[in-house]
């Protein structure tokens, strides 16, 4: 199994300021994902974190407001950009995918004022 | 479009009594997983089983899952206090470049002491 870290635990930010979210995973996975999580709601893929080349967004997510890196194949950062009340949610991130389990971080609780 | 679906959306038990959730589905998977969460906290995953697996067992956790009927079970016997959480069924989708999951709205658990 892998154990996924997440930091900030959680934060509360100004509007039109921006958050960056780092998730370490304890072991090399071939997959990391963002995902979203708003209050009272399941979770909702941002996009998938590609080793060494851009991330893949799904519909209604944009590289400019959730810039993501994936430098190694055991790290990887969310930003959320420009931040508004709306964008208050839990991010979490996951690691694995593919035929195998994916873990998940214990999240990042984010509030914008 | 939700792919998994769970029913029901909350359920009430004795401690002691056994709790059965069920999750659709609308295309074919790779694999469904189950996943707990507490009240806001990160996702703790509980069983994977595969497409080509009818039946997996961990604990006082059983999964069925049928293909045929696009549909997966969750039973937690005996239950506990500690059971008390949401729960989410979570289908794993190949789609030709990766495969990610898609979660459903989820299930809220009440176990009283």
């Amino acid at each position: 199994s892998a154990v996924i870290s997440q930091k900030p635990s959680r934060d509360i930010c100004q509007r039109g300021t921006s958050l960056t979210i780092q998730c370490q995973v304890d072991s090399q996975v071939t997959m990391m994902f963002w995902y979203r999580q708003q209050p009272g709601q399941s979770l909702t893929l941002i996009a998938t974190a590609n080793q060494g080349s851009e991330a893949t967004y799904e519909s209604g997510f944009v590289i400019d407001k959730f810039p993501i890196s994936r430098p190694n194949l055991t790290f990887s950062t969310l930003t959320v950009s420009n931040m508004s009340p709306e964008d208050s949610s839990i991010y979490l991130c996951s690691g694995g995918g593919g035929l195998d389990t994916q873990y998940f971080g214990p999240g990042t609780r984010l509030t914008v004022l | 479009s939700q792919q998994g679906e769970e029913d029901p959306q909350a359920l009430s038990i004795q401690e002691g009594e056994n709790a059965t959730m069920n999750c659709s589905y609308k295309t074919s998977i790779n694999n469904l997983q189950w996943y707990r969460q507490n009240s806001g906290r990160g996702l703790v995953h509980l069983i994977l089983i595969r497409s080509n697996e009818r039946e997996k067992h961990s604990g006082r956790l059983r999964v069925t899952l049928d293909t045929s009927k696009k549909s997966s079970s969750l039973l937690i016997t005996a239950s506990r206090a500690a059971d008390t959480a949401s729960y989410f069924c979570a289908t794993d989708v190949y789609t030709g470049a990766n495969s990610k999951l898609t979660f459903g709205k989820g299930i809220t658990l009440s176990v009283r002491p």
